[in-house]
């Protein structure tokens, strides 16, 4: 089974701080993807990427960067932290097609003070 | 727009009972379909695709797709306590690398 993992698990910021949330994927996979998750909202895509060296903005980039250094590796930046950037952040792999099932890590639970 | 809609959005059925989710896409360029679950505290994780017109049965589950209506469904038969979890409707095309989500279909299964 594809290995997406996520860290950190749990995080607190405070407004204004910067962020990095990182994923790692042990599949080889393309395409790599960020989403937030909040009640009401569903899964929302933030940013994606077809390989290294690409990012892509996804439905909701604002306030939001990503990293693609290497096929493994995948990071969420958020620069300058605000309250309503508290979620449930979502990494997921999948291959290049359209027709693949992605595979989503635990997730990581961002607090923002 | 939300290209993907989901209903209901919460359902509750007792154990052993049959629970069917609904799905309707906006976009007649889709062609594959999944769909996806969350248990409580956990990333989603794929449940079961179907890309043909008819119905896939895997198990106790059974998804149905219709393209003419852009509808797909999900029938789970004889539910159990451990299915209680929150399922995802999801569709893509060959455009795009990307799967467009719905919102979710949160299912309560009673013993």
């Amino acid at each position: 089974e594809a290995a997406v993992t996520q860290s950190p698990r749990n995080k607190v910021a405070v407004t204004g701080g910067k962020v990095t949330l990182s994923c790692n994927q042990t599949n080889n996979h393309n395409n790599m993807y960020w989403y937030r998750q909040d009640t009401g909202h569903g899964l929302r895509l933030i940013h994606y990427s077809y390989g290294a060296g690409s990012t892509e903005k996804g439905d909701i980039p604002d306030g939001y960067k990503a990293s693609r250094p290497s096929q493994e590796n995948f990071s969420l930046i958020l620069e300058l932290a605000t309250p309503s950037q508290t979620s449930v952040y979502f990494c997921a792999s999948g291959d290049l097609t359209g027709q693949d099932t992605q595979y989503f890590g635990p997730g990581t639970r961002l607090l923002v003070l | 727009q939300q290209k993907v809609q989901q209903s209901p959005e919460s359902l509750s059925v007792p154990e052993g009972g049959m629970a069917s989710l609904n799905c309707t896409s906006s976009d007649r360029n889709f062609q594959y379909f999944w769909w996806y679950r969350q248990h409580s505290g956990e990333g989603p994780k794929a449940l079961m695709s179907i890309f043909s017109d008819g119905d896939k049965k895997e198990g106790r589950f059974t998804a149905h797709l219709n393209k003419a209506s852009l509808h797909v469904s999900l029938h789970i038969r004889d539910s159990q306590p451990s299915d209680s979890a929150l399922y995802f409707c999801a569709a893509s095309d060959l455009r795009n690398n990307r799967i467009f989500f719905g919102d979710g279909t949160q299912l309560v299964v009673k013993p």
